[in-house]
């Protein structure tokens, strides 16, 4: 594809129900961000995947969640036991190695209802 | 650690006045510094970055590594510039992820 791509772009849940968020980056892009933003919040950052090393998951705001990314492509971000403070737009952004210039996907709107 | 600060959450101004939107870093080493922008309805895309030394649509940053400052400016704002700016930060090396900072609204009134 074009661009980075997110799915869903929406997602509706329940308090206390698991979701999979997916990103899908840039073919041959390294580098793999996933952040928050959230109003007053701007972007906080959650996880950084950079090649085949240890990921970077100190930006994590609980245990509650985890992200995966599998053959070096595709990533999933999981919240488990959602709470209504995860409500906000989940980002995702890929980088090649060469260039630091972030690609951002358009997001998923999580509401936790 | 690093850091990006924006001090200010919202600045209005009206069209064709000067635009200083402030951003402040902390670094210990030599970081790669940008500015991010993001249009109604559209995805957060870059706008510019320090080692480009480039203008774009009118908007340029200086780095200062003295007051370790990397401000975006612009003489004459246009309606079209409203959006929501973030700066960034990236390390170099290993050390080369992306922070940001918390952002800034940037409303330009007719």
């Amino acid at each position: 594809g074009a661009g980075v791509s997110q799915s869903p772009s929406n997602k509706v849940t329940e308090k206390g129900k698991d979701v999979e968020l997916r990103c899908d980056p840039i073919s041959g892009h390294t580098a793999l961000y996933w952040y928050r933003q959230s109003l007053g919040q701007g972007l906080e950052f959650l996880i950084y995947f950079q090649g085949n090393s240890a990921p970077d998951k100190s930006g994590l705001p609980s245990d509650r969640f985890s992200a995966e990314r599998t053959g070096g492509s595709v990533s999933t971000l999981t919240i488990q036991r959602t709470q209504q403070e995860d409500s906000a737009v989940y980002l995702c952004a890929s980088s090649n190695q060469q260039s630091t210039e972030a690609f951002f996907g358009q997001g998923t709107r999580l509401t936790v209802v | 650690a690093q850091r990006v600060t924006q001090p200010e959450k919202l600045l209005s101004v009206f069209k064709g006045a000067p635009v200083e939107l402030k951003c402040n870093y902390s670094y210990s080493g030599s970081p790669e510094l940008f500015w991010y922008v993001q249009y109604s309805r559209q995805r957060l895309q870059l706008l510019l970055r320090h080692i480009s030394r480039e203008s774009i649509k009118g908007f340029t940053a200086d780095l200062n590594k003295g007051e370790t400052s990397f401000h975006l400016k612009k003489p004459f704002a246009q309606e079209e510039d409203s959006a929501m700016y973030y700066c960034a930060l990236s390390g170099t090396g290993a050390n080369s992820k992306l922070t940001f900072g918390k952002g800034i609204t940037l409303s330009v009134r007719p």
